[in-house]
């Protein structure tokens, strides 16, 4: 049981250059989330997924896309980086029981 | 809508001395409060969380918490800390919904 994995660990962007971040869970878990962690301002909640096929908006969605085709995956998309998104990228998804499992992040540079 | 306020950026605390991590919340509606911790390039890791029931609450690693609905609070503790709970604690906030909002967590220094 692996849980909640995230590649890449690290990664190096050009302004204007696209990636996707990719997500998976093994927990069969409905809800997953994609937070950005920046120092001294904790999590914020970019997008979330109540399950396969349906997506919502957080608190800092611009810039950034998501998909949900199966349970298991639920990758971000950013597709212009810019400056300002260089960030610590965290994935997690949530029981029944309201508990969330981080995936252990991906490290974003973008210059 | 809900929001967190931590309302120390950090703590020191000498080791085996009690330590209080502050967090309060607000929403217009029932909620469920969690508390997480973060160890140095980690992902976040849960320590306890209030759905409902007794408003104290005890997690892992000797962390307790308890339910204030009047003064909107949901503090942090432990008695006696040690040099392995240096990490980051972020209190979070659910209604009893799909989104968790997070507080911009608590830096926790143990001093020797």
């Amino acid at each position: 049981n692996a849980g909640v994995t995230q590649t890449p660990k690290f990664r190096i962007l050009k302004i204007g250059q696209s990636m996707t971040l990719q997500c998976t869970q093994d927990m069969n878990h409905n809800y997953m989330y994609w937070y950005r962690q920046d120092p001294g301002m904790g999590l914020k909640l970019i997008y979330y997924s109540v399950g396969a096929g349906i997506t919502d908006k957080g608190e800092v969605p611009n810039g950034y896309n998501v998909s949900r085709s199966t349970t298991e995956d639920f990758p971000l998309r950013l597709e212009l980086a810019a400056p300002s998104q260089t960030s610590v990228y965290f994935c997690a998804s949530r029981n029944r029981e309201y508990e969330q499992y981080f995936g252990p992040g991906t490290r974003l540079t973008v210059t | 809508a809900q929001s967190v306020t931590q309302l120390d950026s950090q703590v020191p605390v000498f080791e085996e001395a009690p330590v209080e991590l502050r967090c309060n919340y607000s929403s217009s509606v029932s909620v469920y409060l969690f508390w997480y911790v973060q160890y140095p390039n980690q992902g976040l890791q849960l320590l306890l969380k209030y759905l409902s029931g007794s408003t104290l609450v005890k997690g892992i690693n000797g962390f307790e918490a308890e339910f204030n609905k009047s003064q909107t609070s949901f503090h942090l503790r432990k008695p006696s800390v040690h040099i392995s709970d240096t990490a980051e604690y972020f209190c979070a906030v659910s209604d009893p919904g799909d989104k968790i909002i997070f507080g911009k967590g608590t830096r926790l220094h143990i001093l020797p």
